[in-house]
């Protein structure tokens, strides 16, 4: 009965490669966040979608693009990857408009560009 | 821009020894102040929220206090599986603000 699940849970491949990592939530939030943790674990905003509308963009390199197929799903593709793209990404979601902002977070997936 | 600075960084104690962790923030209309729980190889999990000055949680022996510039989350008679990675963050969900966090390590 996991709430917002990712896959893979890691994931290690080569400079230049293009790679996705999907996730899902069984909550019934409006909106899904793509956080990333670096190495001294860091947390930052990445981006944010509402409703599958992107509300929030972080600066992050159009390397990286969002998708949400349906409010339930926000799936990250990234594209030549590089080196200093290795972290911790973390799928968070949440309902909209409420003031008690309650995250709920994925387990993470490992990213290790090589 | 929100900026929130948590200390210490690291902290290693007995078990049954009380302490306190600290998240001083700066923003610009506090919409939330917010503490998570990691554990390795896991994600945040939600503890408090925490909205004006004075306001107080409670959660077995975890308590979190706020003031305008800074929050503590006050730990009492802690076990080893209190140990983790302590989280603050500041902001609506629009966009939280983490701080780096605080390891506490509790030694049985």
């Amino acid at each position: 009965d996991t709430a917002v699940s990712q896959t893979p849970k890691y994931l290690v491949t080569q400079m230049g490669n293009d790679k996705s990592i999907k996730c899902e939530q069984n909550l019934g939030h409006d909106t899904m966040y793509w956080y990333k943790q670096d190495s001294k674990k860091f947390l930052k905003i990445m981006f944010s979608y509402n409703n599958k509308e992107l509300i929030i963009n972080e600066t992050v390199p159009n390397r990286f693009s969002p998708k949400s197929p349906d409010k339930a799903h926000l799936n990250l593709h990234i594209n030549s990857l590089e080196l200093g793209d290795s972290a911790v990404y973390f799928c968070a979601s949440t309902p909209l408009l409420r003031r008690n902002t309650e995250a709920f977070f994925g387990q993470g997936t490992r990213l290790t560009v090589v | 821009e929100d900026q929130v600075t948590q200390s210490p960084e690291a902290l290693r104690l007995q078990e049954g020894e009380s302490s306190s962790l600290n998240c001083s923030y700066t923003v610009s209309g506090l919409r939330g102040l917010f503490w998570y729980r990691q554990d390795p190889g896991k994600g945040p999990e939600f503890l408090f929220t925490l909205y004006s000055a004075g306001e107080e949680k409670e959660k077995e022996r975890l308590k979190a206090t706020i003031t305008k510039k800074e929050s503590f989350l006050h730990i009492t008679a802690p076990k080893p599986e209190d140990s983790a990675t302590y989280l603050c963050a500041v902001g609506a969900m629009k966009k939280l603000t983490f701080g780096t966090g605080t390891r506490l390590t509790i030694i049985p």
